[in-house]
């Protein structure tokens, strides 16, 4: 059964503190992305990559947030220091390398963050 | 203006009625359009996409595009209070970089 898988799937911590996310894609997707949703906000996208390189993280708070992908099977996602405010629900999803020009995108069960 | 707009709802429609989801897009160059369905607490997942003008049927879903307007529909046909869920439009505006609108919410009333 190929499925994005998330974890944490639930992470409360202080204002402060680092957190780490990981993901890891559907076998044979080459593509990663991750979202934050909120209700106020709804999904944004944060960063994407491809082939595990950086295409566009153009919607992360750079001075706190971090994206990796050290090898096909892994996406971090990385905040230091967390705040209030990053509390959200982050998804990770993926598309498959033989996608074409479809870009269906896969989505992991999320991870809910809380910062208190 | 956002790039992808969509009626937050809630959208109430019967069971067995059809429900009828509407969403705007800004960008004339986009190519790809899909829409997701999302449970409560639970991720998006993807129901239908479609890429040329006119309609696309997949059992009790049909998705519309009309580019000349930017304008792009998912009818649900025999709705079902397992329907009951928010859907997101998504739009691809290039490259793999896809926006997503806020989401309708439908309720199925039985």
């Amino acid at each position: 059964d190929a499925r994005v898988t998330q974890t944490p799937r639930h992470k409360v911590t202080e204002m402060g503190q680092e957190v780490t996310m990981r993901c890891q894609p559907i076998l044979g997707h080459n593509t990663v992305f991750w979202y934050r949703q909120t209700m106020m906000q709804g999904l944004e996208l944060l960063a994407y990559f491809r082939n595990r390189a950086p295409l566009d993280d153009s919607g992360m708070p750079k001075d706190r947030f971090s994206a990796e992908m050290p090898d096909a099977t892994l996406a971090t996602l990385k905040i230091q220091p967390s705040e209030p405010r990053d509390s959200a629900v982050y998804f990770c999803a993926s598309v498959s390398a033989e996608a074409g020009n479809s870009y269906e995108q896969y989505f992991g069960p999320g991870t809910r963050l809380t910062v208190t | 203006q956002k790039e992808v707009e969509q009626n937050s709802g809630p959208l109430s429609v019967p069971e067995g009625a059809i429900a009828s989801l509407n969403c705007t897009y800004s960008d004339r160059g986009s190519q790809s359009f899909f829409w997701y369905r999302q449970y409560s607490g639970k991720s998006p997942e993807l129901i239908m996409f479609i890429y040329s003008n006119g309609d696309k049927e997949d059992g009790r879903f049909t998705a519309q595009l009309n580019k000349a307007s930017q304008y792009v529909s998912l009818l649900i046909r025999d709705s079902q209070p397992s329907d009951s869920a928010t859907y997101l439009c998504a739009v691809n505006t290039g490259g793999f970089k896809t926006i997503f609108g806020a989401g309708t919410r439908l309720f199925v009333k039985a």
